[in-house]
Formats: structure tokens, C-alpha cells, sequence
């Protein structure tokens, strides 16, 4: 079955650090990789997603590129802010049904 | 307004009372999904329904069963509800894309404790 593995949580790091949150997945045939966020308080929203091998997806500054020969999807940010303090979700989607299988989330605080 | 509403917000209830959340949408989706999460463990798939007239199970449906009433409307039961059904319970809508690449949208959640 599909799964998805990220980085355990909590991390946290100062403003205008690099950020990387590690994501690696397992999938049958050829899944879209996603990243969501959670604010808090609030539903998840799309951060960025990637639909095929080496594409890049890209947001508010983050990144992350779909590497297939490492089944992973990792999320970096060059220089995070206050309010990127959220939990971070790694996803994929495949097949038919297209159902998201979710990574446990990273809680990222950024202090000032 | 937001376009995935979902009510009651919060909800405490006692083991055995049967429990409706209710998801509404304006965005004219098809697809509509259930989940819950718990601390640590992500989102899990409870049902979800690709039209009206297509429910099917997710990864974690015991305990539950849902209504599709409408296109816009989706309904999550807990016809018994017991302590470990205490969780946040997230309702989310995605349109048909090519291929993998629907994008899902969220509501704010139901915070439900059962006691």
C-alpha cells in the first residue's frame, strides 16, 4: 500500500534560517506529491505539489522537487519567517480513487 | 464566507450518544471527503464520495457511517460514539483533474470529545 514517512517534529528554528523538512513515500504506480499546511486552529491548505518526476513546486518561498530514484518530496525554505509557525503535511495521491495518504505532520515553530 | 463549512465547531458528547457533523460547500466540487486526525498520526480517510450516489469506505470507517444529501452536502455519524472517537474530525472537497493531481480543500474541523 501507499505511505508516506516525514520528519518527526517539533522543529524549531530562528527567522531567516534554512528550513528542510525530510519527505519519503512509498507508492504503486505514479503518484502527485503534495504539501499541506496547518495553521493554527485552522484546515490544511495546499502549499505546492508536484505531479511528475523532477518537477518542482514552488509557494510563498517554499520549494520542493520530486525526486523518483529517492521516492522523496523534501520541503526547504531558504529563509523562514514568524508566521511560517505551522504543522507541515507531506501527501501523495494515486491511482483511480485518488485518495491522499498523509505523512504524521511536522510542527515547525519559528521564533523571532 | 468560507467555501467548506462544517458544524458544530466543538462538540463534547458522553459514550453511546449518537453524534451528526455536518459538511457544507459552495465551491460545485463532486468529490467530498472525511477524515479524522489524532496527535501524531496525521490525517486518516474515514469515507468519501465522488458523487451523490457513490459513498465508499476509507481506511478507517468502523464506528461511522456518512449521508451524501446533496452535492454540497456531506454528513458524518457516529451512530455509538465511545472515548476514542475523540479527535479532530476534517471534511474536505476535491474536483476531478487529470490524472493524480486533485487538489483537496478543507474545512476548519470539528473539534469532538466524548467522554
Amino acid at each position: 500500500g501507499n505511505s508516506v514517512t516525514q520528519m518527526e517534529g517539533p522543529v524549531t528554528l530562528s527567522e531567516e534560517a534554512f528550513l528542510t523538512i525530510n519527505c519519503t513515500y512509498t507508492a504503486t504506480g505514479y503518484p502527485s506529491l503534495f504539501w499541506y499546511v496547518q495553521y493554527p486552529g485552522e484546515g490544511l491548505q495546499l502549499l505546492l505539489k508536484a505531479t511528475k518526476a523532477d518537477d518542482k513546486g514552488s509557494n510563498k518561498g517554499f520549494e520542493a522537487t520530486y525526486r523518483k530514484e529517492t521516492t522523496s518530496f523534501h520541503l526547504e525554505k531558504g529563509s523562514v519567517q514568524v508566521s511560517d509557525s505551522a504543522v507541515y503535511f507531506c501527501a501523495l495521491a494515486s491511482g483511480s480513487a485518488r485518495q491522499l495518504t498523509f505523512g504524521s505532520g511536522t510542527q515547525l515553530t519559528v521564533l523571532p | 464566507d468560507a467555501d467548506v463549512t462544517q458544524t458544530p465547531r466543538n462538540r463534547i458528547t458522553k459514550t453511546g450518544k449518537r453524534i451528526m457533523l455536518e459538511c457544507s460547500q459552495t465551491k460545485g466540487h463532486d468529490r467530498m471527503y472525511w477524515y479524522r486526525q489524532d496527535p501524531g498520526l496525521g490525517l486518516q480517510l474515514i469515507y468519501y464520495s465522488f458523487d451523490v450516489k457513490d459513498i465508499n469506505k476509507g481506511e478507517i470507517s468502523d464506528g461511522y457511517s456518512v449521508s451524501r444529501q446533496a452535492q454540497a452536502k456531506f454528513s458524518l455519524s457516529l451512530e455509538s460514539a465511545i472515548p476514542n472517537q475523540t479527535a479532530l474530525y476534517f471534511c474536505a472537497t476535491s474536483e476531478p483533474g487529470q490524472g493524480s493531481t486533485d487538489t483537496q480543500y478543507f474545512g476548519p474541523g470539528t473539534r469532538l470529545t466524548v467522554l
